[in-house]
């Protein structure tokens, strides 16, 4: 069965730094890939995704990752961090054929400072 | 296009009572799955429904169920309610085939729900 780890339960980072978010999945094969954010009391939004092809993928709000099938990654990455970023980020892979189940990470927690 | 939504937003039920959910995925979505948070457990799949169907289902108790209606709105039901199934409930909707699976979930915003 695959399984998604977030190493990182919170990050702190100044506004204007640049952030990585890091996720290690288990899987045999090539997999979909996801990252999500949640902010306070909403539900999920999709921030860009990995099916195949380019292994660094844009996405909105400015993010980006990188799939390493070496290191069985998926970091996410924004160079220069808003205050509106301050959210709860998960990466997600979605493998098998037995239907559309995403297995999500733990989440990392991300707080701007000013 | 609109997006996922999900009725009600929040609810407050007692143990022992049952509770229904509702989910409207984006038009032309035909696959809807439902989602657990919990600060303890996470986000855990719960079902996935397609035409009408399930086709995939997490590793929760028979007290979960759902449905699909024909015209992709699903609902999810709780019986005899536990204090652990205080949580977020999460639906997600996708384009889906029958015979490919893309993965891709587009999410509402949820149901809070709170057993007393």
């Amino acid at each position: 069965a695959q399984s998604v780890t977030q190493p990182d339960i919170h990050i702190t980072v100044s506004e204007g730094a640049s952030l990585e978010l890091r996720c290690n999945y288990s899987y045999g094969a090539t997999p979909y890939l996801f990252w999500y954010v949640q902010s306070p009391g909403q539900g999920l939004q999709l921030l860009l995704k990995y099916f195949s092809g380019d292994t660094l993928v844009q996405g909105i709000k400015g993010f980006e990752a990188e799939f390493k099938r070496s290191q069985s990654s998926f970091n996410l990455r924004k160079p220069s961090v808003h205050w509106s970023d301050a959210a709860e980020y998960f990466c997600a892979v979605g493998a098998g054929a037995a239907g559309n189940k995403l297995t999500f990470g733990g989440g990392t927690r991300v707080l701007v400072k000013p | 296009k609109a997006g996922v939504t999900q009725t009600p937003r929040y609810l407050i039920k007692t143990r022992g009572q049952q509770v229904t959910l509702s989910c409207s995925p984006i038009s032309g979505h035909r696959s809807v799955s439902w989602y657990q948070q919990t600060p303890g457990q996470g986000l855990q799949f719960l079902f996935e429904y397609f035409s009408e169907t399930q086709r995939n289902k997490g590793n929760f108790p028979g007290r979960f169920s759902g449905r699909q209606f024909s015209n992709s709105r699903s609902e999810m039901n709780v019986s005899t309610l536990e204090l652990g199934d205080s949580a977020l409930y999460l639906c997600a909707s996708s384009h889906g085939t029958s015979g490919r699976v893309t993965y891709e979930q587009y999410f509402g915003p949820g149901t809070r729900l709170t057993v007393t």
